[in-house]
């Protein structure tokens, strides 16, 4: 699999603020998907990206993939106490296997 | 489809046994993940199977840890001895083809060894 960096680590919001978490990669990735693990809970696909410059949207969810396939970011617009959790960035090559990112703890404060 | 199904949820053992996590993948996915996760390591990937076959397990830790897969509907994980290092928790995911439409990932076992 291939690396990539997550950031930031954590982040703590108001409830109705925004929030956004970047992948980054050094090298171009094929495709990348999106997970969210609530606490104490397992990771759930979200979204795949191919496309260079794609955005797709998932009501208050939006994802986006980099023009050159490098990066990618997940941004929540009004944040709900339902948004709790760890987000992950999984990049995907040539192999089946999914290498994880480091996430992005969500904290939505009420 | 009832999901990708691990047992046990909990598993408390003592420094030195065998424990053995077990898997059931989504009837139809080809392939099987197993993956360990830790605060201080995240998620990381042990092992996964093709069509039950092992395609890459550079990711087990060492020759205490095994996986097999006997058939499409079943796989284990087993280590032995156990040690407190290994205390984790252990997810079990399944997908077709590709991955396109994503995995899909057990509750996982957590894995306590004192």
């Amino acid at each position: 699999g291939q690396q990539v960096m997550q950031i930031p680590q954590y982040q703590h919001v108001q409830e109705g603020e925004d929030f956004t978490t970047y992948c980054n990669s050094s090298t171009t990735l094929s495709n990348i998907q999106w997970y969210k693990q609530r606490p104490g809970g397992h990771p759930v696909f979200l979204i795949q990206l191919v496309k260079s410059g794609e955005v797709k949207k998932q009501k208050r969810l939006t994802f986006q993939f980099g023009e050159a396939k490098k990066n990618s970011s997940l941004h929540i617009t009004a944040t709900q106490t339902t948004d709790v959790g760890t987000y992950f960035c999984a990049p995907g090559g040539s192999a089946r296997q999914l290498t994880f990112g480091s996430g992005t703890q969500l904290t939505v404060l009420p | 489809d009832a999901g990708v199904i691990q047992s046990p949820r909990h598993e408390v053992t003592e420094m030195g046994q065998e424990v053995t996590l077990r898997c059931k993948p989504i009837s139809g996915h080809n392939s099987l993940f197993w993956y360990r996760q830790t605060m201080m390591r995240g998620l990381e990937l042990l092992i996964y199977f093709n069509n039950n076959v092992p395609i890459d397990d550079s990711g087990m830790p060492e020759d205490r840890f095994s996986a097999k897969m006997p058939n499409a509907s079943f796989s284990t994980l087993k280590i032995q001895p156990s040690e407190p290092r290994d205390s984790a928790v252990y997810f079990c995911a399944s997908s077709f083809g590709q991955g396109k439409s994503g995995y899909t990932f057990g509750s996982g076992t957590r894995l306590t060894v004192v």
